[in-house]
Protein backbone atom coordinates (compact mmCIF):
# COMPACT_ATOMS: atom_id res chain seq x y z
CA UNK A 1 0.00 0.00 0.00
CA UNK A 2 1.14 3.67 -1.01
CA UNK A 3 2.27 5.38 2.73
CA UNK A 4 1.53 9.42 2.76
CA UNK A 5 4.06 10.68 4.63
CA UNK A 6 3.39 14.74 5.88
CA UNK A 7 6.10 17.40 7.31
CA UNK A 8 6.44 18.54 9.68
CA UNK A 9 3.97 17.18 12.11
CA UNK A 10 3.42 20.75 13.90
CA UNK A 11 4.49 23.99 13.37
CA UNK A 12 4.46 27.43 14.77
CA UNK A 13 4.20 30.68 12.72
CA UNK A 14 3.28 34.52 12.90
CA UNK A 15 0.12 36.05 11.33
CA UNK A 16 1.17 37.15 7.84
CA UNK A 17 3.94 34.10 7.34
CA UNK A 18 4.37 31.68 4.23
CA UNK A 19 3.89 28.78 5.35
CA UNK A 20 4.50 25.28 3.70
CA UNK A 21 3.25 22.08 4.47
CA UNK A 22 4.71 18.82 3.10
CA UNK A 23 3.37 15.67 1.78
CA UNK A 24 5.44 12.86 0.26
CA UNK A 25 3.76 9.75 -1.11
CA UNK A 26 5.88 6.30 -1.34
CA UNK A 27 4.56 5.99 -5.22
CA UNK A 28 3.63 7.85 -7.68
CA UNK A 29 -0.29 8.97 -7.43
CA UNK A 30 -0.27 11.15 -10.41
CA UNK A 31 -2.22 14.19 -9.12
CA UNK A 32 -5.25 12.42 -7.00
CA UNK A 33 -4.04 14.47 -3.72
CA UNK A 34 -6.78 16.36 -1.85
CA UNK A 35 -5.71 18.82 0.89
CA UNK A 36 -8.23 19.13 4.56
CA UNK A 37 -8.22 21.48 7.46
CA UNK A 38 -9.84 20.00 10.43
CA UNK A 39 -10.58 23.02 13.10
CA UNK A 40 -10.54 21.69 16.85
CA UNK A 41 -14.03 19.25 17.49
CA UNK A 42 -14.65 20.02 13.87
CA UNK A 43 -15.10 17.51 10.45
CA UNK A 44 -12.30 18.35 8.35
CA UNK A 45 -13.18 20.42 5.01
CA UNK A 46 -11.84 20.15 1.48
CA UNK A 47 -9.12 22.62 0.83
CA UNK A 48 -7.47 21.37 -2.58
CA UNK A 49 -8.06 18.53 -4.40
CA UNK A 50 -6.58 17.14 -7.57
CA UNK A 51 -3.24 18.40 -6.06
CA UNK A 52 -3.88 22.67 -6.84
CA UNK A 53 -7.52 22.88 -7.29
CA UNK A 54 -8.97 25.26 -4.77
CA UNK A 55 -12.20 24.07 -3.55
CA UNK A 56 -15.27 26.35 -3.95
CA UNK A 57 -15.06 28.65 -0.80
CA UNK A 58 -11.79 28.52 0.12
CA UNK A 59 -9.88 31.13 0.47
CA UNK A 60 -7.06 31.91 -2.13
CA UNK A 61 -4.68 32.21 0.24
CA UNK A 62 -4.28 28.71 0.02
CA UNK A 63 -2.72 26.89 -3.02
CA UNK A 64 -1.15 23.36 -3.95
CA UNK A 65 1.17 22.15 -6.30
CA UNK A 66 2.82 18.74 -6.97
CA UNK A 67 2.38 15.58 -8.76
CA UNK A 68 3.83 12.25 -8.47
CA UNK A 69 5.15 11.66 -5.61
CA UNK A 70 5.88 15.13 -4.07
CA UNK A 71 2.97 17.73 -3.13
CA UNK A 72 2.99 21.22 -0.91
CA UNK A 73 0.15 23.15 0.68
CA UNK A 74 0.83 26.54 0.90
CA UNK A 75 -0.68 29.17 3.06
CA UNK A 76 0.03 32.92 1.60
CA UNK A 77 -0.10 34.55 4.24
CA UNK A 78 -1.43 32.92 7.74
CA UNK A 79 -4.12 34.21 9.36
CA UNK A 80 -5.69 33.39 12.80
CA UNK A 81 -8.38 31.54 11.45
CA UNK A 82 -5.84 29.26 9.82
CA UNK A 83 -5.15 27.66 13.26
CA UNK A 84 -6.09 23.62 12.48
CA UNK A 85 -4.28 20.31 11.81
CA UNK A 86 -3.83 19.83 7.95
CA UNK A 87 -4.16 16.30 6.67
CA UNK A 88 -3.12 15.74 3.07
CA UNK A 89 -4.60 12.35 1.22
CA UNK A 90 -4.18 10.35 -2.01
CA UNK A 91 -7.35 9.26 -3.45
CA UNK A 92 -6.43 7.53 -7.22
CA UNK A 93 -7.02 3.88 -5.10
CA UNK A 94 -7.89 2.40 -2.39
CA UNK A 95 -7.26 2.02 0.14
CA UNK A 96 -7.38 5.90 0.71
CA UNK A 97 -4.66 7.57 2.67
CA UNK A 98 -4.13 9.80 4.96
CA UNK A 99 -1.10 11.70 5.94
CA UNK A 100 -0.25 12.18 9.34
CA UNK A 101 -1.48 15.56 9.98
CA UNK A 102 0.77 18.92 10.52
CA UNK A 103 -0.87 20.92 13.05
CA UNK A 104 -0.62 24.83 12.60
CA UNK A 105 -0.11 26.99 15.34
CA UNK A 106 -0.33 31.11 15.89
CA UNK A 107 3.38 32.02 17.76
CA UNK B 1 -28.27 21.19 -0.35
CA UNK B 2 -25.73 18.16 0.08
CA UNK B 3 -26.11 16.19 3.54
CA UNK B 4 -24.91 13.27 4.96
CA UNK B 5 -26.34 12.28 8.49
CA UNK B 6 -24.44 9.11 10.37
CA UNK B 7 -26.82 7.47 13.54
CA UNK B 8 -26.14 4.42 15.58
CA UNK B 9 -22.85 5.15 17.61
CA UNK B 10 -22.22 4.47 21.00
CA UNK B 11 -21.20 2.68 23.94
CA UNK B 12 -20.27 -1.32 22.99
CA UNK B 13 -18.30 -3.60 24.69
CA UNK B 14 -15.24 -5.40 23.03
CA UNK B 15 -16.61 -8.02 21.55
CA UNK B 16 -19.52 -7.06 20.44
CA UNK B 17 -21.49 -5.80 17.12
CA UNK B 18 -22.50 -1.92 16.26
CA UNK B 19 -24.09 -0.95 13.19
CA UNK B 20 -24.03 3.01 11.72
CA UNK B 21 -25.93 4.64 9.48
CA UNK B 22 -25.38 7.41 6.89
CA UNK B 23 -28.80 8.77 5.69
CA UNK B 24 -28.32 11.13 2.64
CA UNK B 25 -29.82 13.99 0.62
CA UNK B 26 -29.58 16.48 -2.22
CA UNK B 27 -27.20 14.96 -4.58
CA UNK B 28 -28.28 11.28 -6.50
CA UNK B 29 -27.05 8.55 -4.09
CA UNK B 30 -27.53 5.95 -6.14
CA UNK B 31 -24.60 7.31 -8.62
CA UNK B 32 -22.06 8.33 -5.82
CA UNK B 33 -19.40 5.74 -3.90
CA UNK B 34 -19.76 6.26 -0.12
CA UNK B 35 -16.77 5.91 2.17
CA UNK B 36 -16.24 5.69 5.90
CA UNK B 37 -13.23 7.11 8.14
CA UNK B 38 -12.56 7.59 11.62
CA UNK B 39 -10.46 9.18 13.98
CA UNK B 40 -9.82 8.28 17.60
CA UNK B 41 -9.68 10.89 19.81
CA UNK B 42 -6.46 13.46 19.21
CA UNK B 43 -5.71 10.86 16.36
CA UNK B 44 -5.37 11.44 13.09
CA UNK B 45 -7.73 10.41 9.91
CA UNK B 46 -8.16 6.81 9.10
CA UNK B 47 -9.95 5.43 6.18
CA UNK B 48 -12.27 2.57 6.70
CA UNK B 49 -13.68 1.21 3.35
CA UNK B 50 -16.01 2.24 0.87
CA UNK B 51 -19.01 0.96 -1.38
CA UNK B 52 -19.39 1.74 -4.99
CA UNK B 53 -22.30 2.53 -6.81
CA UNK B 54 -24.78 -0.32 -8.90
CA UNK B 55 -22.88 0.52 -11.72
CA UNK B 56 -19.61 -0.80 -10.19
CA UNK B 57 -21.36 -3.47 -8.63
CA UNK B 58 -21.75 -2.40 -5.53
CA UNK B 59 -18.12 -3.00 -4.70
CA UNK B 60 -16.53 -2.63 -1.24
CA UNK B 61 -12.82 -2.17 -0.16
CA UNK B 62 -11.81 -2.28 3.59
CA UNK B 63 -8.76 -1.15 5.57
CA UNK B 64 -6.68 -3.92 6.80
CA UNK B 65 -7.25 -2.90 10.41
CA UNK B 66 -11.02 -3.72 9.87
CA UNK B 67 -11.33 -6.21 6.71
CA UNK B 68 -13.19 -9.53 8.13
CA UNK B 69 -14.84 -7.38 11.36
CA UNK B 70 -16.59 -4.41 9.40
CA UNK B 71 -18.79 -4.12 6.32
CA UNK B 72 -20.53 -2.11 4.31
CA UNK B 73 -23.62 -2.12 2.40
CA UNK B 74 -26.23 0.52 1.10
CA UNK B 75 -30.01 0.97 0.43
CA UNK B 76 -30.32 3.11 -2.57
CA UNK B 77 -34.17 3.04 -2.30
CA UNK B 78 -33.57 4.81 1.12
CA UNK B 79 -30.53 6.98 0.04
CA UNK B 80 -28.72 5.38 3.08
CA UNK B 81 -25.09 3.27 4.00
CA UNK B 82 -24.50 1.40 6.66
CA UNK B 83 -21.33 0.18 8.40
CA UNK B 84 -21.69 -3.31 10.45
CA UNK B 85 -18.65 -3.50 12.83
CA UNK B 86 -18.33 -6.90 14.61
CA UNK B 87 -15.59 -7.99 16.95
CA UNK B 88 -15.34 -4.43 18.35
CA UNK B 89 -11.90 -4.17 20.63
CA UNK B 90 -11.19 -1.03 22.15
CA UNK B 91 -8.52 0.06 19.33
CA UNK B 92 -12.28 0.49 17.33
CA UNK B 93 -13.13 3.50 19.15
CA UNK B 94 -13.64 6.53 17.09
CA UNK B 95 -15.74 9.19 15.67
CA UNK B 96 -16.83 7.84 12.09
CA UNK B 97 -17.58 9.57 9.27
CA UNK B 98 -19.46 9.03 6.28
CA UNK B 99 -18.39 10.64 3.25
CA UNK B 100 -19.49 11.01 -0.65
CA UNK B 101 -17.00 10.42 -2.80
CA UNK B 102 -15.84 12.15 -6.01
CA UNK B 103 -13.22 10.77 -8.57
CA UNK B 104 -12.19 13.83 -9.06
CA UNK B 105 -12.74 15.86 -6.11
CA UNK B 106 -12.32 13.08 -3.36
CA UNK B 107 -14.43 13.83 -0.02
CA UNK B 108 -15.83 17.35 -0.30
CA UNK B 109 -18.45 16.35 1.75
CA UNK B 110 -18.22 14.66 5.22
CA UNK B 111 -21.43 14.04 7.77
CA UNK B 112 -21.16 15.32 11.53
CA UNK B 113 -19.35 11.93 12.58
CA UNK B 114 -21.29 9.86 15.26
CA UNK B 115 -19.11 8.55 18.21
CA UNK B 116 -18.35 4.85 19.00
CA UNK B 117 -16.35 3.76 22.05
CA UNK B 118 -15.58 0.24 22.84
CA UNK B 119 -15.33 -0.21 26.90
CA UNK B 120 -15.96 -2.54 29.30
Amino acid sequence: DIQMTQSPSSLSASVGDRVTITCRASQGISHYLAWYQQKPGKVPKLLIYAASTLQSGVPSRFSGSGSGTEFTLTISSLQPEDVATYYCQKYDTVPVTFGGGTKVEIK
Amino acid sequence: EVQLVESGGGLVQPGGSLKLSCAASGFTFSGSAVHWVRQASGKGLEWVGRIMSKANSYATAYAASVKGRFIISRDDSENTASLQMNSLTTEDTAVYYCTRFHPEMAFAYWGQGTLVTVSS
